[in-house]
């Protein structure tokens, strides 16, 4: 258990559907991280997340949409999603979004786009 | 444009065997280098390597980092069945406003170890 946890585990959904990832850290830390994991691709950082400002966006299409209420709880959501983004979401929070610190994961969201 | 490059992408073995997974990158502003390991689907933290040729060890697995080369190797001695994993290594190159996280990372190599 690495103390991040991520809902649901899996989802499917459809082109015109909206839904939401969620995920909640219990570590105290104070950055926040979504991640994509494609088949056969790197991990490719979406967002970032300090003291709930947002200082990281990687040039994510605008159907992602992330929310930080607080330092404990972020999610992500969806509409209007593709095929192409069916992929595994993983979370991730570190201390204090500095250099060098270790990033703690998620379980991640298995999304599949019909 | 940065890059990290993993090697094999895949390896089987049987247990007790050693194995040498590879990373090479090139990167602007090189920070540190880590590596995680992935069963099912949450990484787990192993090394942080931000020094050339010193080692960092845990238990069978050990890992160490050559910054003249641009490269680092994960060691696993004596494998286990329960080493079986994606094993991915990942390069801290630059910062956005103090804000790390921003990790360029390998594809993975997926290690399968036979009883």
């Amino acid at each position: 258990e690495t103390g991040v946890t991520q809902t649901p585990r899996h989802l499917v959904m459809g082109m015109t559907n909206k839904k939401s990832l969620k995920c909640e850290q219990h570590l105290g830390h104070n950055a926040m991280y979504w991640y994509k994991q494609s088949a056969k691709k790197p991990l490719e950082l979406m967002f970032v997340y300090n003291f709930k400002e947002q200082t990281e966006n990687n040039s994510v299409p605008s159907r992602f949409s992330p929310e930080c209420p607080n330092s404990s709880h972020l999610f992500l959501h969806l509409h209007t999603l593709q095929p192409e983004d069916s992929a595994l979401y993983l979370c991730a929070s570190s201390l204090e979004g500095h250099v060098n610190e270790k990033l703690f994961f998620g379980s991640g969201t298995q999304l599949s786009v019909l | 444009e940065d890059k990290v490059v993993q090697s094999p992408l895949s390896l089987v073995v049987h247990e007790g065997d050693t194995v040498t997974l590879n990373c090479s990158y090139e990167v602007t502003n090189f920070r540190s280098l880590l590596w995680y390991k992935q069963e099912k689907k949450a990484p787990t933290f192993l090394f942080m390597l931000t020094s050339s040729g010193i080692e960092k060890k845990s238990g069978r697995l050990s890992s160490i980092l050559d910054k003249k080369e641009l490269f680092s190797i994960l060691n696993i001695t004596a494998t286990q069945t329960g080493d079986s994993a994606i094993y991915l290594c990942a390069v801290e190159a630059r910062t956005y406003g103090g804000s790390q996280g921003n990790l360029i990372f390998g594809k993975g190599t997926k290690l399968s170890v036979k009883p």
